[in-house]
């Protein structure tokens, strides 16, 4: 099987910066991919190979990749994007996928 | 609209099995990898497995969590695909996502909840 890590939590105030970061031994050889998941929902990609951003998706979210670590970033957060976070990738081999254990961002 | 649908899911026993299907629409299902992914009541996203389009080969991997017990299949002719589930136990109990994507093309459906209990 393949791990992903991340921080449980993180907080931030109205304006601020949110960083979470997510740890993989493969992630050197293989893109990341962020979700955002609000309460009762499927989850809505953010972030895609690293630091792509989907249509639709504000500029404030960013992703950036170096070594075993990914990081997405929300820059000057809002109310509503308290939510939980997932990091995705999989392992050097393709035969094993992983989501990180998920962070849940408070905006307050 | 693009959409996937889960349907299938429901209350059994553990021991049993049950088999979940998603049913796609509005995108070129049989171009994309079709993953299974579960979340269980309160805790996070845990990816169950894929199968691969036929232009990769049509090949299935499975996390060691389900591996020998889940099978995952796919009709590409009637935009569907299958999560069969024998030996179920109390810890599949989870709602149950199917999702496709490449890129920046991400969808997923509304999820299905399985229950496992006597």
């Amino acid at each position: 099987s393949y791990e992903l890590t991340q921080p449980p939590s993180v907080s931030v105030s109205p304006g601020q910066t949110a960083r979470i970061t997510c740890s993989g031994d493969a992630l050197p050889k293989k893109y990341a991919y962020w979700y955002q998941q609000r309460s009762g929902q499927a989850p809505v990609l953010v972030i895609y190979e690293d630091n792509k951003r989907p249509s639709g998706i504000p500029e404030r979210f960013s992703g950036s990749s170096s070594g075993t670590m990914a990081t997405l970033t929300i820059s000057g957060a809002q109310v509503e994007d308290d939510a939980d976070y997932y990091c995705y990738s999989s392992d050097s081999s393709d035969t094993h996928a992983a989501f990180g254990g998920g962070t849940k961002l408070t905006v307050l | 609209e693009v959409q996937l649908v889960e349907s299938g899911g429901g209350l059994v026993q553990p021991g049993r099995s049950l088999r979940l299907s998603c049913t796609a629409s509005g995108f070129s299902f049989g171009d994309y990898t079709l993953m299974w992914v579960r979340q269980a009541p309160g805790k996070g996203l845990e990816w169950v497995g894929l199968i691969r389009s036929k232009a990769y080969g049509g090949t299935t991997e499975y996390a060691a969590s389900v591996k020998g017990r889940f099978t995952i299949s796919r009709d590409d002719s009637k935009s569907l695909a299958y999560l069969q589930m024998n030996s179920l136990k109390s810890e599949d109990t989870a709602v149950y996502y199917c999702t496709a994507g490449s890129g920046s093309f991400d969808c997923w459906g509304q999820g299905t909840l399985v229950t496992v209990s006597s």
